[in-house]
């Protein structure tokens, strides 16, 4: 399959953990990246590879994956991660094709 | 600090072509990267429209393939979306991005992005 499926929506209180996954056959060919998005902005890449932050992300954020699931963590959540997060790899039937998932709304309590 | 940025017409008619180019600033589009077109209908997620090397090289969503072509201008530091035959489906804010990972790898993401520019697919 070239899908991958996350869940629509997620809450966590202030100051707790959340974990967001995704699932998809290519996520055993490929690590997840995953990126943030707030309303009205362009996505920022918030994990790469097999658990990379990009300069200036928290380290609160943190990445992992196992068989077809990878999982974006964030320890300590805070009001300004509430957004919308979207899991990315490519698919592994060969066409070289991006794949998106649906994105998950995370609200922080 | 690599910049990218989109620019095109807001509107066109359904059944035209939408075109688009990004403008690539803070380093070459001849480096070992692909660059990419994603697109998100207002209220809706991301979709990967496609891909190209500096060399021409092309990758495209199978689902957009008859209607998409991307084309890279080294001269000018760019790259350009051509969408044909657009509905109002096509309405969306399209973004360009720059691809990391290396073939042979299980790396793949997009380090930089474009703001974005809303095309409106209207009569």
């Amino acid at each position: 399959s070239s899908e991958l499926t996350q869940d629509p929506a997620v809450s966590v209180a202030l100051g707790q953990t959340v974990r967001i996954t995704c699932q998809g056959d290519s996520l055993r060919s490929y690590y997840a990246s995953w990126y943030q998005q707030k309303p009205g902005q362009a996505p920022v890449l918030v994990i790469y590879g097999k658990n990379n932050r990009p300069s200036g992300i928290p380290d609160r954020f943190s990445g992992s994956s196992s068989g077809n699931t990878a999982s974006l963590t964030i320890t300590g959540a805070q009001a300004e991660d509430e957004a919308d997060y979207y899991c990315n790899s490519r698919d592994s039937s060969g066409n070289h094709r991006g794949v998106f998932g649906g994105g998950t709304k995370l609200t922080v309590l | 600090q690599v910049q990218l940025q989109e620019s095109g017409p807001g509107l066109v008619k359904p059944s035209g072509t939408l075109s688009l180019t990004c403008a690539v600033s803070g380093g070459s589009i001849s480096s070992s990267n692909w660059w990419s077109w994603v697109r998100q209908p207002p209220g809706k997620g991301l979709e990967w429209i496609g891909e190209i090397y500096h060399s021409g090289s092309t990758n495209y969503n199978p689902s957009l393939k008859s209607r998409v072509t991307i084309s890279v201008d080294k001269s000018k530091n760019q790259f350009s979306l051509k969408l044909s035959s657009v509905t109002a489906a096509d309405t969306a804010v399209y973004y360009c991005a720059r691809d990391q990972g290396a073939a042979g790898t299980r790396v793949y993401y997009f380090d930089y992005w474009g703001q974005g520019t809303l095309v409106t697919v209207s009569s």
